[in-house]
């Protein structure tokens, strides 16, 4: 198993340019989301979804969209990137929408993005 | 809403000494879930070890171990016998029981000295 893939892992921006940050998890898994890290703050959630066809926003969700067609991709799409959003990006998912004491999130290795 | 606050930026401990992580958090829910991930410089998140808000045991794994207290809302991880792979940012997080989204901390760097 491949468990949650991430693409590209690395990538530079001009400030207006658009792109889309790849997730893929072969586990079945009906829950994903999205982070992002940045230094002294952690992670903060921008979006998920509880499976296919559904999404909503999490806790940082300005200048950020995303689509669940298939159980497998969640990709995350920055429409005119800005500086504000030079990061490191995780994708993170787990078996059960519900969650419960097993249900833990498998992340992805990350993305470095970095907006100039 | 959940918070989680992690007082310490950086720490560094000897090879084979303990060191104690510091994180509070608050929440307004019943039943939650606490956790502790590990971040080397692989970049990868590793969860090292969780604890049930209504276990008052605290939860142990191998060298890692945490200080549960639910009224101080505090939660502490403990690494005995530090190696040197032990290097690296360690986050702590809390959840509500019944979900999957994640508050973390801010973090805490841990530099494990040979």
């Amino acid at each position: 198993n491949a468990g949650v893939t991430q693409t590209p892992k690395f990538q530079v921006l001009k400030t207006g340019q658009s792109m889309t940050l790849q997730c893929a998890q072969d586990m079945n898994h009906e829950y994903m989301s999205w982070y992002r890290q940045d230094p002294g703050m952690g992670l903060r959630l921008i979006h998920y979804s509880v499976g296919a066809g559904i999404t909503d926003q999490g806790e940082v969700p300005n200048g950020y969209n995303v689509s669940r067609s298939t159980t497998e991709d969640f990709p995350l799409r920055l429409l005119s990137a800005a500086p504000s959003q030079t990061s490191v990006y995780f994708c993170a998912s787990s078996y059960s929408s519900l969650g419960s004491g097993a249900n833990v999130l498998t992340f992805g290795a990350g993305s470095r993005l970095t907006v100039l | 809403a959940q918070t989680v606050t992690q007082s310490q930026p950086e720490m560094s401990v000897q090879e084979a000494e303990t060191v104690t992580l510091s994180c509070t958090y608050d929440t307004s829910e019943n039943n939650y879930y606490l956790f502790w991930y590990k971040q080397p410089p692989s970049r990868q998140m590793i969860l090292v070890i969780r604890q049930e808000a209504y276990k008052q045991q605290n939860a142990t794994e191998n060298r890692f171990s945490v200080n549960f207290q639910k009224a101080a809302k505090s939660f502490s991880l403990k690494i005995s016998d530090s190696q040197l792979g032990d290097t690296a940012m360690y986050f702590c997080a809390c959840r509500k029981a019944a979900g999957n989204k994640l508050t973390f901390g801010g973090g805490t760097r841990v530099l494990v000295k040979p």
